[in-house]
């Protein structure tokens, strides 16, 4: 069975300081991978994804995640975090041409600090 | 450019009420999804639809009922309305599957469903 797990409930960080939020999934073959943004009052939206080739992809507003298949990984960073950062991040999982939907994370909520 | 549209925003129910969350999208989608969101939880699909007439259960169904007659429209029903059921509910949908090849998901905005 696929599954995801955020380990960081709840990550406050500086306006301008760097950002890395944990995701490590389980899943047997290649997976794909997602990391959603939600904030405040609104739907998910879709940041960024890995299918298959480059191990580091890009994504909207700046983000960057890497797919490290040894630690089992799709950690999420920005260099810099702009308050408008603040929301939450679900990492999700999919691939399993058996499943219908993605199974998502318990989110990590972010906070910024100015 | 709607996308997916849910309705009401918020509610509140008594215990053992009824109500039906309603969620359309203008997108041509064939796949729908019904999730809700508890704290600290993440989000949990209760159910899904392929297409018109074709639904099937997620990982939480019980206490809910849904319907796919149009490619637009997917409702949510409560029947008998549980404390357990307080939550926050997500109507998205995709053309393709998104658990299967990845298809990206639109979602709405959400309803904030109280039962007390």
């Amino acid at each position: 069975a696929q599954s995801v797990t955020q380990p960081d409930i709840h990550i406050t960080v500086s306006e301008g300081a760097s950002l890395e939020l944990r995701c490590n999934y389980s899943y047997g073959a290649t997976p794909y991978l997602f990391w959603y943004v939600q904030s405040p009052g609104q739907g998910l939206q879709l940041l960024l994804k890995y299918f298959s080739g480059d191990t580091l992809v890009q994504g909207i507003k700046g983000f960057e995640a890497e797919f490290k298949r040894s630690q089992s990984s799709f950690n999420l960073r920005k260099p810099s975090v702009h308050w408008s950062d603040a929301a939450e991040y679900f990492c999700a999982v999919g691939g399993d041409t058996g499943r219908r939907a993605l199974t998502f994370g318990s989110g990590t909520r972010l906070q910024v600090q100015p | 450019n709607a996308g997916v549209t849910q309705t009401p925003k918020f509610r509140i129910l008594k215990i053992g009420q009824s109500m039906t969350l309603q969620c359309a999208q203008d997108m041509n989608h064939n796949y729908m999804y019904w999730y809700r969101q508890d704290p600290g939880m993440g989000l949990k699909l209760i159910y899904y639809s392929v297409g018109a007439g074709i639904t099937d259960k997620g990982e939480v169904p019980n206490g809910y009922n849904v319907s796919r007659s149009t490619t637009e429209d997917f409702p949510l029903r409560l029947e008998l309305a549980a404390p357990s059921q307080t939550s926050v509910y997500f109507c998205a949908s995709s053309y393709r599957s998104s658990g299967g090849v990845g298809e990206k998901l639109f979602f709405g905005s959400g309803t904030q469903l109280s039962v007390l």
